[in-house]
Protein backbone atom coordinates (compact mmCIF):
# COMPACT_ATOMS: atom_id res chain seq x y z
CA UNK A 1 0.00 0.00 0.00
CA UNK A 2 1.35 3.75 -0.49
CA UNK A 3 3.15 5.15 2.50
CA UNK A 4 5.27 7.51 3.85
CA UNK A 5 7.47 6.56 6.70
CA UNK A 6 9.53 8.96 8.63
CA UNK A 7 12.75 8.48 10.44
CA UNK A 8 12.18 8.55 14.23
CA UNK A 9 11.92 11.94 17.01
CA UNK A 10 15.25 13.73 17.62
CA UNK A 11 17.02 15.91 20.21
CA UNK A 12 18.59 18.86 19.39
CA UNK A 13 20.85 21.50 20.93
CA UNK A 14 20.11 24.79 19.73
CA UNK A 15 22.17 26.00 16.52
CA UNK A 16 22.42 22.41 15.67
CA UNK A 17 20.97 21.02 12.60
CA UNK A 18 18.69 18.27 11.97
CA UNK A 19 17.87 16.04 9.13
CA UNK A 20 14.60 14.01 8.77
CA UNK A 21 13.91 11.29 6.59
CA UNK A 22 10.47 10.16 4.54
CA UNK A 23 10.69 6.99 2.82
CA UNK A 24 8.30 6.00 0.45
CA UNK A 25 6.94 2.86 -0.66
CA UNK A 26 3.65 1.50 -2.89
CA UNK A 27 4.34 4.06 -5.89
CA UNK A 28 6.59 5.54 -8.02
CA UNK A 29 8.54 8.07 -6.21
CA UNK A 30 9.41 10.29 -8.62
CA UNK A 31 6.09 11.08 -10.15
CA UNK A 32 4.49 12.90 -7.00
CA UNK A 33 6.47 15.82 -5.21
CA UNK A 34 7.03 15.96 -1.66
CA UNK A 35 6.28 18.32 0.57
CA UNK A 36 7.36 19.51 4.77
CA UNK A 37 4.61 20.56 6.89
CA UNK A 38 5.20 21.13 10.39
CA UNK A 39 3.33 21.79 13.69
CA UNK A 40 4.40 23.09 16.75
CA UNK A 41 2.81 21.73 19.77
CA UNK A 42 -0.72 22.77 20.38
CA UNK A 43 -0.60 24.76 17.31
CA UNK A 44 -1.56 25.01 13.38
CA UNK A 45 -0.28 23.77 10.32
CA UNK A 46 2.95 25.18 8.69
CA UNK A 47 3.81 24.64 5.08
CA UNK A 48 7.74 24.61 4.41
CA UNK A 49 8.26 23.60 1.04
CA UNK A 50 8.63 20.74 -1.54
CA UNK A 51 11.10 19.01 -3.45
CA UNK A 52 10.28 17.56 -6.94
CA UNK A 53 12.35 13.94 -6.73
CA UNK A 54 12.52 13.71 -10.25
CA UNK A 55 15.43 16.17 -10.59
CA UNK A 56 15.72 17.82 -7.44
CA UNK A 57 13.98 21.36 -7.95
CA UNK A 58 12.76 22.84 -5.03
CA UNK A 59 10.66 25.87 -3.36
CA UNK A 60 10.73 26.80 0.18
CA UNK A 61 8.25 29.01 2.16
CA UNK A 62 9.63 32.33 2.49
CA UNK A 63 10.36 32.10 5.95
CA UNK A 64 12.62 28.92 6.25
CA UNK A 65 14.89 30.14 3.46
CA UNK A 66 18.51 29.97 4.07
CA UNK A 67 17.74 27.54 6.82
CA UNK A 68 15.84 24.71 4.85
CA UNK A 69 16.96 21.72 2.63
CA UNK A 70 14.83 19.70 0.72
CA UNK A 71 16.82 16.97 -1.05
CA UNK A 72 16.14 13.22 -2.39
CA UNK A 73 17.31 10.33 -2.80
CA UNK A 74 15.57 8.44 -5.92
CA UNK A 75 17.35 5.27 -5.31
CA UNK A 76 15.80 4.34 -2.18
CA UNK A 77 12.59 6.50 -2.49
CA UNK A 78 13.89 8.96 0.35
CA UNK A 79 13.16 12.55 0.79
CA UNK A 80 15.06 14.79 3.28
CA UNK A 81 14.33 18.02 4.79
CA UNK A 82 17.44 19.21 6.97
CA UNK A 83 16.47 22.42 9.04
CA UNK A 84 19.24 24.31 10.63
CA UNK A 85 20.76 26.80 12.91
CA UNK A 86 17.79 25.18 15.38
CA UNK A 87 15.79 27.65 18.14
CA UNK A 88 13.41 26.78 20.68
CA UNK A 89 10.63 27.32 18.38
CA UNK A 90 11.83 25.22 16.02
CA UNK A 91 10.11 22.29 18.55
CA UNK A 92 7.53 21.00 16.89
CA UNK A 93 6.52 17.49 14.89
CA UNK A 94 7.82 17.52 10.89
CA UNK A 95 5.55 15.80 8.88
CA UNK A 96 6.63 14.55 4.42
CA UNK A 97 3.29 14.44 2.39
CA UNK A 98 2.81 13.51 -0.92
CA UNK A 99 1.07 16.20 -3.37
CA UNK A 100 -1.45 14.53 -6.07
CA UNK A 101 -2.62 16.13 -8.66
CA UNK A 102 -6.30 15.54 -10.03
CA UNK A 103 -7.49 16.72 -13.28
CA UNK A 104 -11.11 17.43 -14.08
CA UNK A 105 -12.06 16.26 -17.18
CA UNK A 106 -15.03 18.65 -17.49
CA UNK A 107 -13.41 21.98 -16.40
CA UNK A 108 -9.99 20.84 -17.77
CA UNK A 109 -8.10 21.86 -15.15
CA UNK A 110 -5.75 20.62 -12.55
CA UNK A 111 -6.35 20.83 -8.88
CA UNK A 112 -4.63 19.19 -6.08
CA UNK A 113 -4.07 17.69 -2.14
CA UNK A 114 -1.71 16.17 -0.22
CA UNK A 115 -3.17 13.10 0.10
CA UNK A 116 -1.19 10.76 1.96
CA UNK A 117 1.05 11.75 5.24
CA UNK A 118 4.21 10.57 6.64
CA UNK A 119 3.44 9.36 10.39
CA UNK A 120 5.27 12.29 11.95
CA UNK A 121 8.67 13.09 13.51
CA UNK A 122 9.07 15.43 16.84
CA UNK A 123 12.33 17.57 16.64
CA UNK A 124 12.75 19.63 19.76
CA UNK A 125 15.41 21.63 20.50
CA UNK A 126 16.94 21.88 23.68
CA UNK A 127 19.88 23.14 25.71
CA UNK B 1 1.31 36.85 0.63
CA UNK B 2 -2.51 35.06 0.53
CA UNK B 3 -3.95 34.56 4.49
CA UNK B 4 -6.63 32.17 4.91
CA UNK B 5 -9.02 32.95 7.92
CA UNK B 6 -10.86 30.20 9.66
CA UNK B 7 -13.80 30.69 11.73
CA UNK B 8 -14.92 30.11 13.67
CA UNK B 9 -11.89 29.11 15.83
CA UNK B 10 -14.21 26.69 17.91
CA UNK B 11 -17.40 25.06 16.87
CA UNK B 12 -19.33 23.33 19.92
CA UNK B 13 -22.53 20.85 18.35
CA UNK B 14 -23.56 17.58 19.06
CA UNK B 15 -23.72 14.47 17.04
CA UNK B 16 -26.42 14.34 14.12
CA UNK B 17 -25.83 18.29 13.62
CA UNK B 18 -24.68 20.06 10.97
CA UNK B 19 -21.02 22.13 10.82
CA UNK B 20 -20.20 25.06 8.47
CA UNK B 21 -17.15 25.92 8.82
CA UNK B 22 -15.91 29.19 7.20
CA UNK B 23 -12.60 29.87 5.09
CA UNK B 24 -11.83 33.09 3.72
CA UNK B 25 -9.08 34.51 1.80
CA UNK B 26 -7.28 37.77 1.86
CA UNK B 27 -7.07 38.03 -1.92
CA UNK B 28 -9.26 36.26 -4.60
CA UNK B 29 -8.26 32.21 -4.63
CA UNK B 30 -8.65 30.16 -7.40
CA UNK B 31 -11.32 27.22 -6.62
CA UNK B 32 -9.02 24.10 -8.19
CA UNK B 33 -6.33 25.08 -5.42
CA UNK B 34 -8.15 25.18 -1.98
CA UNK B 35 -7.91 22.40 -0.11
CA UNK B 36 -9.62 21.00 3.17
CA UNK B 37 -7.77 18.55 6.07
CA UNK B 38 -9.09 16.99 8.83
CA UNK B 39 -6.63 16.44 11.60
CA UNK B 40 -7.59 13.90 14.75
CA UNK B 41 -5.15 14.24 18.61
CA UNK B 42 -1.81 12.04 17.15
CA UNK B 43 -2.62 11.37 14.00
CA UNK B 44 -1.48 13.29 10.87
CA UNK B 45 -4.12 15.13 8.71
CA UNK B 46 -6.47 13.80 6.18
CA UNK B 47 -7.17 15.01 2.85
CA UNK B 48 -11.21 15.81 2.63
CA UNK B 49 -11.66 17.92 -0.06
CA UNK B 50 -9.31 18.98 -3.10
CA UNK B 51 -10.55 21.28 -6.12
CA UNK B 52 -13.45 23.15 -3.41
CA UNK B 53 -15.76 20.84 -3.93
CA UNK B 54 -14.69 17.06 -4.69
CA UNK B 55 -14.37 14.88 -1.91
CA UNK B 56 -11.08 12.84 -1.78
CA UNK B 57 -11.28 8.72 -2.12
CA UNK B 58 -12.84 7.29 0.91
CA UNK B 59 -14.44 10.40 2.07
CA UNK B 60 -18.02 10.20 3.08
CA UNK B 61 -21.05 11.80 1.30
CA UNK B 62 -21.69 14.22 4.67
CA UNK B 63 -18.85 16.17 3.97
CA UNK B 64 -19.42 18.37 1.32
CA UNK B 65 -17.35 21.72 0.24
CA UNK B 66 -18.04 25.00 -1.25
CA UNK B 67 -16.91 28.60 -2.31
CA UNK B 68 -15.61 30.85 -4.44
CA UNK B 69 -12.92 34.04 -4.66
CA UNK B 70 -12.42 34.66 -1.33
CA UNK B 71 -15.20 32.70 0.52
CA UNK B 72 -15.08 28.67 0.84
CA UNK B 73 -17.22 26.71 3.34
CA UNK B 74 -16.88 22.99 4.62
CA UNK B 75 -20.11 21.58 5.58
CA UNK B 76 -20.38 18.33 7.64
CA UNK B 77 -24.07 17.00 7.53
CA UNK B 78 -25.09 14.59 10.40
CA UNK B 79 -21.92 14.79 12.68
CA UNK B 80 -20.71 11.31 13.59
CA UNK B 81 -18.91 10.96 16.60
CA UNK B 82 -15.53 10.17 14.78
CA UNK B 83 -15.86 13.93 12.94
CA UNK B 84 -15.23 15.56 16.39
CA UNK B 85 -11.31 17.28 14.77
CA UNK B 86 -9.37 20.33 13.95
CA UNK B 87 -10.21 21.00 10.33
CA UNK B 88 -7.58 23.54 8.67
CA UNK B 89 -8.20 25.41 4.72
CA UNK B 90 -5.03 25.47 2.64
CA UNK B 91 -4.73 27.32 -0.74
CA UNK B 92 -1.90 26.72 -3.33
CA UNK B 93 -1.00 30.04 -5.52
CA UNK B 94 2.71 30.89 -7.16
CA UNK B 95 4.28 27.60 -6.21
CA UNK B 96 3.54 28.12 -2.55
CA UNK B 97 0.72 26.86 -0.13
CA UNK B 98 -0.49 28.12 3.01
CA UNK B 99 -2.77 26.76 5.56
CA UNK B 100 -5.61 28.62 7.80
CA UNK B 101 -5.02 28.80 11.37
CA UNK B 102 -7.94 25.70 11.94
CA UNK B 103 -11.35 25.36 13.23
CA UNK B 104 -12.11 22.96 16.56
CA UNK B 105 -14.86 21.07 15.98
CA UNK B 106 -15.83 19.72 19.74
CA UNK B 107 -18.66 17.97 21.02
CA UNK B 108 -21.28 19.98 23.09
Amino acid sequence: QVQLVQSGAEVKKPGASVKVSCKASGYTFTDFYVHWVRQVPGQGLEWMGWVNPKNGVTNYAQKFQGRVSMTRDTSISTAYMELSRLRSDDTAVYYCARIYTYYDVLTSSYSDGLDMWGQGTMVTVSS
Amino acid sequence: EIALTQSPGTLSLSPGERATLSCRASQSVSSTYLAWYQQKPGQAPRLLIYGASTRATGIPDRFSGSGSGTDFTLTINRLEPEDFAVYYCQRYASSTYSFGQGTKLEIK
